[in-house]
């Protein structure tokens, strides 16, 4: 499967444990994305990575949030102690190379993503 | 502040006729515009992109139009099939910062 895939599909947690949401780019893809949707709403960028570097994390909850691309291995998106307004899909996305040139396109490949459920 | 507008929640269109889906943003540092297909249950999927250095881009039935001073652009389906009902997403790069921003989405109902 050439695609972007994220595990688990659907994730149930109740208030106060950890979700841990994971994403294996496209092969040859090393530039990796997280975005959250809430219900009704588009999608809101959270945090940029490439292998082993943050680059923006702008979009991220300052608190409980976290993310990491390893050397090896998937990336992670890590909600700490998690609340009811976590509840969203969040979805992973990978694109083969970052900055483009003028006149450019960096299309960015999305997963299926997680459906976190807060209890 | 939202940057990216799909001002229409929903679109009815009958089968074999044209669709149009709309989209304005405010931000005239936007370098590309990218426009994504999402069904229920699964990820955006990629359809169609344009550079701010062009006008008008075009991929077998999808064709997308930008217009720089009305910071409006459009995606054309046409003919369009029942397979196209699905929420369509217009995202705009923000100055090069490789995250993107997107309108609220747009419903869009192929009716036979």
């Amino acid at each position: 499967n050439a695609g972007v895939m994220q595990n688990p599909r659907h994730l149930v947690r109740r208030r106060g444990q950890e979700a841990r949401l994971r994403c294996s780019p496209m092969k040859g893809h090393s530039h990796v994305y997280w975005y959250r949707q809430l219900p009704e709403e588009g999608l809101k960028f959270m945090v940029y990575l490439q292998k082993e570097n943050i680059i923006d994390e702008s979009g991220m909850p300052k608190e409980r949030f976290s993310a990491e691309f390893p050397k090896e291995g998937p990336s992670i998106l890590r909600i700490q102690q998690v609340v009811r307004g976590d509840s969203a899909a969040y979805f992973c996305a990978s694109s083969p190379r970052g900055v483009v040139g003028p006149g450019g396109v960096n299309i960015q490949y999305f997963g299926a993503g997680t459906r976190l459920s807060v209890l | 502040d939202q940057q990216v507008k799909q001002n229409s929640p929903s679109l009815s269109v009958q089968e074999g006729r044209i669709s149009i889906l709309n989209c304005d943003y405010t931000n005239s540092m936007f370098d590309y515009f990218l426009w994504y297909k999402k069904y229920p249950a699964e990820g955006p999927t990629f359809l169609i992109s344009i550079s701010s250095i062009k006008d008008k881009n075009e991929d077998g039935r999808f064709t997308v139009f930008l217009n720089k001073s009305a910071k409006h652009l459009s995606l054309h389906i046409v003919p369009s099939q029942p397979g196209d009902s699905a929420v369509y997403f217009c995202a705009a790069d923000d100055q090069g910062a490789q995250k993107l921003v997107f309108g609220q989405g747009t419903r869009l109902t192929i009716n036979p």
